[in-house]
């Protein structure tokens, strides 16, 4: 079975620059998972989504970040306008909710340069 | 709220010896517990998992046990091999369905 599919793996574009990632979770999950990693903040939660629909938004750091989930097989997160602070690497992943168990599976991961 | 604090690293090893990580965690309710490995350039992975208390995760060779009156999970594996070099992240996971992770252990396995 295909695991959660991210795209493009590395982008490398300049201050000012829009960039959009985008997700493809596994199939039958209903819950999914925007991550940024780096060395100086480690692991944080940008947004979730349940069904499709944002349930808690609290980690995107500022208004240039947005995330949608137009259906249950694809998602995207959008920097607009983005800057040099906003290189990470940006993980995606997905759930399957089912008796309390929240096991999430990740992506490999986009590798954000912003110059 | 919840949270997780484990080991900060890195931690150094040679091939064969036994490895330790400990982690705590505050939470209210009964939280499952986790814990996530990520290789050089990859995703993290589900490595091992605990639902309950007492109940012990176990996966290629590493074994955790989810204490309740120790709030621990420390992960553990009696023999290290090179290609275990990774992170290493203590996850907790509550009934909102988000997961909340440590800092990460950096673990480097020498031959």
């Amino acid at each position: 079975d295909a695991g959660v599919i991210q795209s493009p793996r590395h982008e490398v574009t300049e201050m000012g620059q829009e960039v959009t990632l985008r997700c493809k979770p596994i199939s039958g999950h209903n819950s999914l998972f925007w991550y940024r990693q780096t060395m100086m903040r480690g692991l944080e939660l940008l947004i979730y989504f349940n069904n499709n629909v944002p349930i808690d938004d609290s980690g995107m750091p500022e208004d240039r970040f947005s995330a949608k989930m137009p259906n249950a097989s694809f998602s995207t997160l959008k920097i607009q306008p983005s800057e040099p602070r906003d290189s990470a690497v940006y993980f995606c992943a997905s759930s399957k909710l089912a008796g309390g168990q929240n096991e999430q599976f990740f992506g490999p991961g986009t590798r954000l340069t912003v110059l | 709220g919840n949270s997780v604090t484990q080991m900060e690293g890195p931690v150094t090893l040679s091939e064969e010896a036994f490895l330790t990580i400990n982690c705590t965690y505050t939470a209210t309710g009964y939280p499952s517990l986790f814990w996530y490995v990520q290789y050089p350039g990859e995703g993290l992975q589900l490595l091992l998992k605990a639902t309950k208390a007492d109940d012990k995760g176990s996966n290629k060779g590493f074994e955790a046990t989810y204490r309740k009156e120790t709030t621990s999970f420390h992960l553990e594996k009696g023999s290290v091999q090179v290609s275990d070099s990774a992170v290493y992240f203590c996850a907790l996971g509550s009934n909102d369905y988000k997961l909340s992770f440590g800092a990460g252990t950096t673990v480097t396995v020498r031959a």
